[in-house]
């Protein structure tokens, strides 16, 4: 069984320049979540997704992150404009839906903002 | 709120010596309990987690947890470490009014020595 897929796996922009980040998760999970990773820290959630709808995203800054996850399987995760500080890696994972239900991780995007 | 702490950042060991990983939760409610392994530019994977039931979980690789709520810990072993094992560990808490929204801890580099 295949895994969450992300891409792209590295990105360099400069500051100002928009972003996108794409996720797609296993098979069968409804649950989905974006986590941001700054170096030698661990992973702070984004947003999570029931099916289409975004339950929880209390820590996403929404004045320039945006995510959509229109038919309740991909999901894509926008930066515009992207700033230095926004370099880290960002992490999508998926889980069955549930309290305590594995979250299995994708490999991450690791953006560099120049 | 719910938070997680990981006693130092950086812990080394001979090949075949104990690997011990302290991991120390805070939670208001009866917490789901788990520990990732990240490798060099990869997703997390998970090592183990306490749901409820036995308070000793084993996961893969050997490793295994002991949940103690009376300590609020949740610290990792493994009887005799391996090569393979130098990796970033990260324990995290979920639960609660915080649904499987998942708390990490900042993570611990375990290296070992030949």
């Amino acid at each position: 069984e295949a895994g969450v897929v992300q891409s792209p796996r590295y990105k360099i922009i400069e500051k100002k320049q928009p972003v996108a980040f794409w996720c797609n998760p296993i098979s069968g999970h409804n649950t989905l979540y974006w986590y941001l990773q700054n170096l030698g820290q661990g992973p702070e959630l984004l947003i999570r997704y029931e099916n289409e709808e975004a339950v929880d995203d209390s820590q996403l800054p929404k004045d320039r992150f945006s995510a959509e996850r229109l038919k309740g399987v991909d999901s894509t995760l926008k930066i515009q404009p992207a700033e230095l500080g926004d370099s880290a890696v960002y992490l999508c994972a998926s889980s069955t839906t549930g309290q305590g239900n594995t979250q299995y991780f994708g490999p991450g995007t690791r953006l560099t903002v120049l | 709120a719910q938070s997680v702490t990981q006693l130092g950042s950086h812990v080394s060991v001979s090949e075949g010596a104990l690997v011990l990983l302290r991991c120390n939760y805070s939670s208001s409610v009866p917490p789901y309990l788990f520990w990732y392994v990240q490798y060099p530019n990869q997703g997390l994977q998970l090592l183990l987690k306490y749901t409820t039931g036995a308070t000793l979980v084993k996961g893969i690789n050997g490793f295994e947890a002991e949940f103690k709520k009376s300590e609020t810990s949740f610290h990792l072993t493994k009887p005799s470490a391996h090569m393979s094992d130098a990796a970033e560990y990260f324990c995290a808490v979920s639960g609660g009014l915080w649904g499987s929204k998942l708390t990490f801890g900042k993570g611990i580099t375990l290296s070992v020595r030949p």
